[in-house]
């Protein structure tokens, strides 16, 4: 079974700031992640996406994030927070592969609040 | 061009009603799915289907029965609703093998 956990369901930034969102995951296969924001009233929309090649993935709006299979995290960082970040973000995994489903199993999502 | 799209935006209805909800994704996908986000934005699978096959069905109560006729379709209709089903109902679509999925704006499904 996989699992995601979101550490700290809100996170408080100034602008100009380094935001660090913390996901865990748990996977008994590889896993593919994925983080995906969600601003209000919208969709999800994709962030950046973790799928077995690089372990250090860039995303659009300046993102990234860390695969460590050691620590089972895959933690999104922006070294200079904006006003427009403020949203809900969501880790999710997903299992891989063409034999499975392809579903994605959600955190509980981190409410991003950017302050001026 | 809209990805995918989802009919109505917001639906306000009446305990006990039946009710749809319509997607459709020009992407070429042939791989759908209903996600369920609840008050407290949590997000939740609820159907699969890739081809117009059934591939995922997740302890959904028989009252929300989804029907997909073509891939790039897929429409959830829900009998007696009830006042725990109003939640934010998302769309996606992804290519067969778990990778990338696009969603759609969500419906709004306020029961009273």
């Amino acid at each position: 079974a996989q699992s995601v956990t979101q550490l700290g369901s809100h996170v408080s930034v100034s602008e100009g700031a380094l935001v660090l969102l913390r996901c865990n995951y748990s996977s008994s296969v590889p896993p593919y992640l994925f983080w995906y924001v969600q601003y209000p009233n919208q969709g999800l929309q994709l962030l950046l996406k973790y799928t077995s090649a690089a372990t250090l993935v860039k995303g659009i709006n300046d993102f990234e994030a860390e695969f460590k299979k050691s620590e089972t995290s895959f933690h999104l960082t922006k070294p200079s927070a904006h006003m427009s970040d403020a949203a809900e973000y969501f880790c999710a995994v997903s299992d891989q592969g063409s034999g499975n489903t392809g579903k994605l199993i959600f955190g509980q999502g981190t409410t991003l609040q950017v302050k001026p | 061009d809209t990805a995918v799209s989802q009919t109505p935006k917001y639906l306000v209805t009446q305990m006990g009603n039946d009710k749809s909800i319509k997607c459709e994704q020009n992407l070429g996908h042939d791989t759908m799915y209903w996600y369920k986000q609840d008050s407290k934005k949590f997000l939740k699978i609820m159907f699969s289907y890739n081809n117009k096959e059934l591939i995922i069905n997740e302890t959904v109560p028989n009252r929300f029965s989804p029907k997909s006729p073509d891939k790039a379709h897929l429409n959830l209709h829900i009998n007696s609703l009830e006042l725990g089903d109003s939640a934010v109902y998302f769309c996606a679509s992804s290519l067969k093998g778990g990778n990338e999925q696009f969603f759609g704006p969500g419906t709004r499904l306020t029961v009273l």
